[in-house]
Formats: C-alpha cells, structure tokens, sequence
C-alpha cells in the first residue's frame, strides 16, 4: 500500500541552529500536509503544498514540493525552544472515493536552550 | 474560535469493556475523520465520512470498531468489546472536502484510552 517515510525520526540541536525534515512516498502525490504536534497536544495544520516544485514559506519555516512530486521538505532557520514538536508530513492522492490520505511517521525535534 | 471537541478526555476501562468516544467536529465542516494514535504505529487513520457517509473505514478493525454519525453534530467511535491493546490516543478531526480535494483537517484534543 501507499507508504509516506520521514527522516530523521529524531533530531536534537541547539537552539539558533536550523532543522531539516524530510518526506518521502513511494508513489506521486496529488498534495502533501505538514502538521505540527506539540507534546501532549494535537496535531495542527501548517500548510500544504500542491504543485510540482512548490515552496512556500512560513516565517522561519520553509516548506518544498518536489518537482516529481514525491518528496517533500520542511525547513526551520535558526530554531526555538517554541518549535520543540513532532512535525508529521500526509501524502494524499486520488482513490476510489475521493482523496486518500497517508501520515508519515513524523519527525520528532528537540530544542536544547 | 470554533474547534473539535472530544469526550471523555480520559477514560481508563477495564478489558471486555464498551468504549464510546464522542466528537463534535466545527459546524459547517462535511467531513470527520478518526485517528488512532501510539507510540508504536504512529498516527493511523481508522475512518472518515463524508456528510454523514462512512467513505473509508479500512482501517479499522471491524470485529469490535464501529463508527456513525447520528447527525451532522456528532461522530461516534465504539469499541466493543475493548482489549488492552486498544490502549492510545484517539483523535477526530474535521475538515471540508470537495470532489478528490482535501484541505487542512483540524483536530480535537483526543481522547486518552487505557484499557487495564
């Protein structure tokens, strides 16, 4: 079945330093979400990406589609204590019923003050 | 603000035990969705109707998951009967489709099931 992989699944780094998520499918997309999910929280939507090639950018935050549309990358310049989180990367693509839809299993981040 | 909300927020059940777990998703969304959440299989969709209409409940167990939406204001998840392995987080999260768009899902704050 539809497979979305993420790497790394933990990333520890000082604070001030930049982060890096990746996301990867096994089969072209029709769009991905990334979703923030603080501890003990609930997941949140960030952003999602629909075209071949997309970036789009978030602040600090910088998120890629790739041209083939099967990867995807989410990008924090200089981290914060407040980005401490699991980010969770959704593939979607068209089924039988509409649009359905895989989460990766999310990337934890650490931030060291 | 409008949000999911989800009840009970915690429930610790014995095994063998009835589970419902209830979720008002924002007014005016077509679309719910139920999520299984633990630390070892991530986060799993288990269903999600379209107004009202269960669409894809492949993953769920069906031998003891039922969900329904009774009405427009309200989803339920049931597991009958529950085991310990049943044991995690479950989210709803409710979004609006059209046609074979998806857009952003916003999610309850989940309720923290322990079977003993």
């Amino acid at each position: 079945g539809q497979q979305v992989m993420q790497i790394p699944q933990y990333q520890h780094v000082q604070e001030g330093e930049d982060f890096t998520t990746y996301c990867n499918s096994s089969t072209t997309l029709s769009n991905i979400q990334w979703y923030k999910q603080r501890p003990g929280g609930h997941p949140v939507f960030l952003i999602q990406l629909v075209k071949s090639g997309e970036v789009k950018k978030q602040k600090r935050l910088t998120f890629q589609f790739g041209e083939a549309k099967k990867n995807s990358s989410l990008h924090i310049t200089a981290t914060q204590t407040t980005d401490v989180g699991t980010y969770f990367c959704a593939g979607g693509w068209r089924g039988n019923y509409g649009q359905n839809f895989v989460f990766g299993p999310g990337t934890r981040l650490s931030v060291l003050p | 603000d409008a949000r999911v909300t989800q009840t009970p927020r915690d429930k610790v059940t014995e095994m063998g035990q009835e589970v419902t777990m209830r979720c008002q998703p924002i007014l005016g969304h077509n679309t719910v969705f139920w999520y299984r959440q633990t630390m070892m299989q991530g986060l799993e969709l288990l269903a999600y109707f379209r107004n009202r209409a269960p669409l894809d409940d492949s993953g769920m167990p069906k031998d003891r998951f039922s969900a329904e939406m009774p009405d427009a204001t309200l989803a339920t998840l049931k597991i009958q009967p529950s085991e310990p392995r049943d044991s995690a987080v479950y989210f709803c999260a409710s979004g609006m489709t059209e046609g074979t768009s998806f857009n952003e899902q916003f999610f309850g704050p989940g309720t923290r099931l322990t079977v003993l």
